[in-house]
């Protein structure tokens, strides 16, 4: 699987934005950018995940450069809540039954 | 959906001992995975099984350790002979059998290998 690359760690303040960024600069045309993060003490719980075009959905906003070499997730409203570890992974669905191959991630501390 | 169930969410044992961790995915999904995690690190793939058979298994996953998904069901992950290097956290997963389903995690077991 590809690899990417993300900062070790973020912070950030309640109920402001917060962008994640993640490069991957080998990305192939198959590979799907997934984001999952963990919570403390949880397994990872899925965020979002895209192609070519920017996404969105009610936890997260996707948005992914014109040549895919990097992707940001972006938190509208950070909350308490979010403090997690956010992974940024490839996914190539060709012959790899769809599993997940995990990077160390970016910590995300979120100040009150 | 009650999503994935680990059982025991913590296990101690003494070194040489064997351990059997189980896994209940979400019904009716038919592709289920382990990984393992240690303090700081991201999850690392173990194994896969699509209904009952066990279709990937990764170097990680050395003689001592051994999985099973009996009837294409809940799993079983099997470490003889544990070693301090043993602790971590196991965590499992299923999904849907979907090209590009999520995946839903368990809280995973927590062993520590005294």
């Amino acid at each position: 699987d590809a690899k990417t690359t993300q900062p070790n760690s973020m912070e950030s303040n309640e109920e402001e934005p917060v962008h994640l960024p993640c490069n991957h600069s080998t990305i192939s045309g198959t590979d799907y950018i997934h984001w999952y993060r963990q919570l403390p003490s949880q397994g990872p719980e899925y965020v979002i995940h895209g192609l070519t075009s920017n996404v969105n959905n009610r936890m997260a906003s996707l948005a992914i450069a014109e040549d895919r070499k990097s992707s940001t997730l972006i938190l509208h409203r950070a909350t308490l809540r979010d403090a997690a570890v956010y992974y940024c992974i490839l996914r190539d669905l060709r012959g790899s039954y769809g599993k997940l191959t995990f990077g160390q991630g970016t910590i995300l501390t979120v100040h009150p | 959906d009650t999503g994935v169930s680990q059982d025991p969410r913590h296990k101690i044992t003494k070194r040489g001992q064997n351990v059997t961790f189980r896994c209940d995915p979400i019904s009716e999904h038919n592709r289920l995975y382990w990984y393992r995690q240690t303090l700081g690190q991201g999850p690392e793939f173990l194994t896969y099984f699509q209904n009952e058979a066990q279709l990937e298994k990764s170097r990680l996953l050395s003689d001592r350790f051994s999985a099973e998904r009996p009837k294409g069901s809940f799993s079983t992950l099997e470490i003889q002979r544990t070693e301090q290097g043993d602790s971590a956290m196991y965590l499992c997963a299923s999904s849907a059998g979907t090209a590009n389903e999520k995946l839903f995690f368990g809280s995973g077991t927590q062993l520590s290998v005294l």
